[in-house]
């Protein structure tokens, strides 16, 4: 597709159950980033993918949090037992790579833990 | 420890006017600053950027300011027009060391006022 494209827009779990969040990059970005922002908060860092090189994992609040990206394409962010705080809007965003080059974000997917 | 500080979280302006964006960074090794604006259930939208070797960077109605000397950067909207409103996120990123992920500010909420 032409953008960054997220799935789904919302979704609502209950308190412990896992959820797994999509996100499909431009074609042809290698980079690709997860950011969530909570209610009155800024954009937190997640992980960061690019190429074939290792994650960045280092903005990953917990070990209830895990990505992956398959084929340097489609990435799924997943939580396992989620809780009350991690409501927020998970961002994906891709770019071309490392260099001087802006990131494109989807629209996000707002996460609500009830 | 806050990388990126956008120290004023909004910012009311007329119409016509200037609206002046802040950004301050605490990392020497940033070499590329962007900025992104958002509005509610949007994902953020890349606006406009500077590399580490220039002071400023024009595109319209935006320019970007930056000092390196005093790890300071400026967005400034000339005129500022209300469809302007939206929050507005100040990011870096950290050249060759770093897998290159970007470090968001907190966001400054600009109000443009008829």
């Amino acid at each position: 597709g032409a953008g960054v494209s997220q799935s789904p827009s919302n979704k609502v779990t209950e308190k412990g159950k896992d959820v797994e969040l999509r996100c499909d990059p431009i074609s042809g970005h290698t980079a690709l980033y997860w950011y969530r922002q909570s209610l009155g908060q800024g954009l937190e860092f997640l992980i960061y993918f690019q190429g074939n090189s290792a994650p960045d994992k280092s903005g990953l609040p917990s070990d209830r949090f895990s990505a992956e990206r398959t084929g340097g394409s489609v990435s799924t962010l997943t939580i396992q037992r989620t809780q009350q705080e991690d409501s927020a809007v998970y961002l994906c965003a891709s770019s071309l790579g490392t260099g001087h080059t802006e990131a494109f974000f989807g629209q996000g997917t707002r996460l609500t833990v009830v | 420890d806050q990388q990126v500080k956008q120290n004023s979280p909004s910012l009311s302006v007329q119409e016509g006017r200037i609206s002046i964006l802040n950004c301050d960074y605490t990392n020497s090794m940033f070499d590329y600053f962007l900025w992104y604006k958002k509005y509610p259930a949007e994902g953020p939208t890349f606006l406009i950027s500077i590399s580490s070797i220039k002071d400023k960077n024009e595109d319209g109605r935006f320019t970007v300011f930056l000092n390196k000397s005093a790890k300071h950067l400026s967005l400034h909207i000339v005129p500022s027009q209300p469809g302007d409103s939206a929050v507005y996120f100040c990011a870096a990123r950290e050249y060759g060391g770093s897998l290159g992920n970007l470090i968001f500010g907190k966001g400054t909420k600009l109000s443009v006022k008829p």
